[in-house]
């Protein structure tokens, strides 16, 4: 079964550091485009990152320059490196990835999610 | 930019929704619609702004080109009533979403 399984929020002071998780399963990260969508509190969707099969990276401009994405081929895991966290980021981080269907860029599977909280 | 309306639908089951999402520019028919439920991620329905994501059922169509949008349920489920977002995949990245409309139970 493909399936993807977040990890790593939680409650952090503004300026602090978080790493999210992202372990795959049924299916090889590295072969695939994948993505961090985020969801704040009672709002909609937005794109977080991206990180291509070969390994180029795209940030949306409310990130870039604080947060990182990348991938462990031998864990089968994508990574949401997030720096310099600001109350905005609060948020549910969903990672996703790519519907194979299509040669535009949709997301098909989705993790359940983790929360990020940015609170003093 | 992506717009939706109406921000909110209040139909009872059996109805016909009708779900629009309006481009700021061109998006060709780079379009897909998602439906999300309340503490679960979002799930694709639509892609390439008519095409069924497997195992979505046939009341669920999708249709529009250029900028104007339609997603339509033909006869609502109860399991139906949830936010739908459209997403634009013309120019990308970033990728963008539509701020989504709440189906509600009339």
């Amino acid at each position: 079964e493909v399936q993807l399984v977040e990890s790593g929020g939680g409650l952090v002071q503004p300026g602090g550091s978080l790493r999210l998780s992202c372990a795959a399963s049924g299916f090889t990260v590295s072969s695939n485009y994948m993505s961090w969508v985020r969801q704040a509190p009672g709002k909609g969707l937005e794109w977080v990152s991206v990180i291509y099969n070969g390994g180029s990276t795209y940030y949306a401009d409310s990130v870039k320059g604080r947060f990182t994405i990348s991938r462990d081929n031998s864990k089968n895991t994508l990574y949401l490196q997030m720096n310099s966290l600001r109350a905005e980021d609060t948020a549910m981080y969903f990672c996703a990835k790519r519907y194979s269907g299509s040669y535009r860029y949709y997301m098909d599977v989705w993790g359940k999610g983790t929360t990020v909280t940015v609170s003093s | 930019v992506l717009t939706q309306s109406p921000a909110t639908l209040s139909l009872s089951p059996g109805e016909r929704a009708t779900l629009s999402c309006r481009a700021s520019e061109i998006v060709s028919t780079y379009l897909a619609w998602y439906q999300q439920k309340p503490g679960q991620a979002p799930r694709l329905l639509i892609f390439d702004a008519s095409n069924r994501a497997t195992g979505i059922p046939a009341r669920f169509s999708g249709s529009g080109s250029g900028t104007e949008f339609t997603l339509t349920i033909s006869s609502l489920e109860p399991e139906d009533f949830a936010v739908y977002y459209c997403q634009q995949s013309s120019n990308w990245p970033p990728i963008t979403f539509g701020p989504g409309t709440r189906l509600d139970i009339k």
